[in-house]
């Protein structure tokens, strides 16, 4: 398997343009993880779904985040419209099983430039 | 909630033993120890996982006392390429499926 793929790798758009963020899980895995890195902030969980149904998305910044999944082999985040504070690095994750024990696989991430 | 404190960074040299302790003091009866490692420009990758005494792979150990009130991470004979940054996950399924939240973490820099 290739792993958890993102897309693009690189995003740079100007503030208020709708930016959308693409991730393909790995086969099979039935939970899948969007986070956001910063400096300044770490590494957040955003939302996380189980079974392609959003289980807890209390780590959605704001109204102009949202994300689907609307089959098992994609995932989207979209930001509209976005602002230069949302400049981070978006990792996508997913994993197998809904256990204490279970492992994630992340992506490679999407560097995200707001100007 | 089950919430973990950890060294925000540490300093080792080629070839030292480095250990890295996490605290996770409401730890529920059920919950897992996990560790991910996180190279720059990179996602996190899993490393370790354990629930009690000493889990051993071919990256590291963990080691886990009787209240697992505490995990630590061993890493044995660094080399330049374990510079990271190092995460301690311990369970976290407020809704029953695995909310994996990640603290600060332990920047770990590894000299010549």
């Amino acid at each position: 398997d290739a792993g958890v793929i993102q897309s693009p790798r690189h995003e740079v758009t100007e503030m208020g343009q709708e930016v959308t963020l693409r991730c393909k899980p790995i086969s099979g895995h039935n939970s899948l993880f969007w986070y956001r890195q910063t400096m300044m902030r770490g590494l957040e969980l955003l939302i996380y779904f189980n079974n392609n149904v959003p289980i807890d998305d209390s780590g959605m910044p704001e109204d102009r985040f949202s994300a689907k999944m609307p089959n098992a082999s994609f995932s989207t985040l979209k930001i509209q419209p976005s602002e230069p504070r949302d400049s981070a690095v978006y990792f996508c994750a997913s994993s197998f099983g809904t256990g204490r024990n279970t492992e994630a696989f992340f992506g490679q991430g999407t560097r995200l430039t707001v100007v | 909630l089950a919430k973990t404190t950890q060294p925000i960074s540490m300093d080792s040299y080629e070839g030292q033993e480095v250990n890295i302790t996490c605290s996770h003091n409401n730890i529920a009866t059920n919950d897992y120890i996990t560790w991910y490692q996180q190279f720059p420009s990179q996602g996190p990758r899993f490393i370790i996982q354990g629930y009690k005494t000493k889990v051993t792979n071919e990256v590291a150990s963990l080691f886990i006392p009787a209240d697992r009130k505490s995990s630590t991470l061993s890493l044995p004979r660094v080399s330049l390429s374990d510079t990271a940054v190092y995460y301690c996950l311990v369970g976290d399924t407020p809704t029953g499926f695995q909310k994996l939240v990640f603290g600060t973490g332990t920047r770990l820099l590894v000299s010549p």
